[in-house]
């Protein structure tokens, strides 16, 4: 079935570095793509739609200059965290939908720490 | 806007014992309902879904019945596993707007006791 793959799954970087999380599409072609972010045990909160071909759509509040989405292809999307710091420290998932009227399906994941 | 309440965890069940993990929701129009799951540190996967009124989806023994007259989705078990445990997530898709997009409800942590 369609799957998304996530990379990488879990990144540790020094306060500063710039981090970039690749979200793909594979054996389906997503025009649209969404990132979360997870902080522990809560829920889900849309940061981003990203949108192939134009530029993404951010939830209020979420900065745009900060997180980075470009959607380059009709298979990936890739968020950079740029200067990243402890605040930024979290999960963060993607997911596309293959078809307009079909659920989701997400990646594994990619695990954040910022020391 | 669309909003999600799902019943507050965590959730310890015995192997064997019946699950219920209550679902409620908000919505305008006719939205689809999703149960997801989490297991620790990986993404969510589909556990089951409707899209209609009165629809019931079921999957892994799992079952959740579309209710629009309660506004609710309530998950479903007879009889959990341990490998059951992991965080279940109610979800809905808008039926208009930017209904691509997924509301998602607090997550529920359920552990099973072999």
């Amino acid at each position: 079935g369609a799957v998304v793959s996530q990379h990488p799954s879990w990144v540790i970087c020094k306060s500063g570095t710039s981090v970039k999380i690749e979200c793909r599409s594979l054996d389906f072609q997503a025009t649209t793509m969404f990132w979360y972010r997870q902080f522990p045990k809560q829920s889900l909160m849309l940061m981003a739609t990203s949108n192939e071909g134009s530029k993404a759509t951010y939830e209020q509040g979420v900065e745009k200059d900060k997180f980075l989405i470009n959607h380059a292809s009709l298979t990936l999307s890739t968020l950079t965290v740029t200067s990243a710091h402890p605040e930024d420290s979290s999960f963060y998932i993607c997911s596309a939908p293959e078809y307009s009227n079909q659920p989701q399906h997400f990646g594994d994941g990619t695990r954040l720490s910022i020391l | 806007g669309d909003s999600v309440t799902q019943m507050e965890g965590p959730v310890t069940l015995s192997e064997e014992a019946f699950l219920t993990i209550n679902c409620t929701y908000t919505a305008t129009g006719y939205p689809s309902l999703f149960w997801y799951v989490q297991y620790p540190g990986e993404g969510l996967q589909l556990l089951l879904k409707a899209t209609k009124a009165d629809d019931k989806g079921s999957n892994k023994g799992f079952e959740a019945t579309y209710r629009k007259e309660t506004t609710s989705f309530h998950l479903e078990k007879g009889s959990v596993q341990v490998s059951d445990s992991a965080v279940y997530f109610c979800a809905l898709k808008g039926s208009s707007g930017s209904a691509r997009q997924l509301t998602f409800g607090s997550g529920t942590q359920l552990t099973v006791l072999p």
